[in-house]
């Protein structure tokens, strides 16, 4: 059965220290990897995708089949990068798209 | 600019009570979720379709229904709302593969008392 692991419930970090947000998965098909984001009191929104292999408000994240990873990564976080993240798996092997979310991590930056 | 309407922001319902939450999307999608989010838990699927008159359990289907009579519009139906169904809804859309990811409602916050 598919799954996806974020171990971290909260990351807080200093502005302008780098943050990393980590995401494990397993899935026996081939993975297509998200990263959603929730600001305070806003609908949750696509941050981006690891099959457009974008950077997007800073953030950067690579898939890494062998380790299962698809960790989320920005070199220095800013006080709007507050929110809740999820990582979330498409399940390709569906002939529609069905997503797996992982539990999330609130990251907190303080100034 | 908003493109996943869910019906209601807030609600509150009596334990007992059979509860509608209504969604519509104006993007064309061929799929719509439901999904409830709790702390801790993430989002976990409840019912979804990928056409019309379609429908497919999810994860927690336990306790819903949903109906889908028109492309744009995605009902989720509490047959007998009970307390442990207090949660957040939300609603989302994809086009039938998915692979530009999800466009999500804003979210129903339903309290049972």
């Amino acid at each position: 059965a598919q799954r996806v692991t974020q171990p971290e419930k909260l990351l807080s970090v200093f502005k302008g220290a780098p943050v990393e947000l980590k995401c494990n998965y397993s899935y026996s098909g081939s993975p297509e990897l998200f990263w959603y984001v929730q600001y305070s009191r806003q609908r949750l929104q696509l941050l981006l995708r690891h099959i457009s292999r974008e950077s997007i408000k800073g953030f950067t994240a690579d898939l890494n089949k062998g380790e299962t990873s698809f960790h989320l990564k920005k070199p220095f976080a800013q006080e709007e990068d507050s929110a809740m993240y999820y990582c979330a798996l498409s399940v390709t092997t569906d002939s529609w798209g069905k997503f797996q979310f992982g539990a999330g991590t609130q990251v907190v930056v303080t100034p | 600019d908003v493109k996943v309407t869910q019906s209601s922001r807030y609600l509150v319902k009596r334990t007992g009570e059979k509860v509608f939450l209504e969604c519509v999307q104006d993007m064309d999608h061929e799929n719509m979720f439901w999904y409830r989010q709790d702390p801790g838990l993430g989002l976990r699927l409840i019912y979804f379709s990928y056409d019309v008159k379609m429908k497919e359990k999810g994860d927690i289907p336990e306790g819903y229904s949903v109906s889908r009579e028109k492309k744009e519009r995605f009902s989720l139906i509490l047959e007998s709302a009970s307390t442990n169904q207090t949660s957040m809804y939300l609603c989302a859309s994809s086009y039938l593969r998915g692979n530009y990811g999800y466009t999500f409602g804003s979210g129903t916050r339903l309290t049972v008392v």
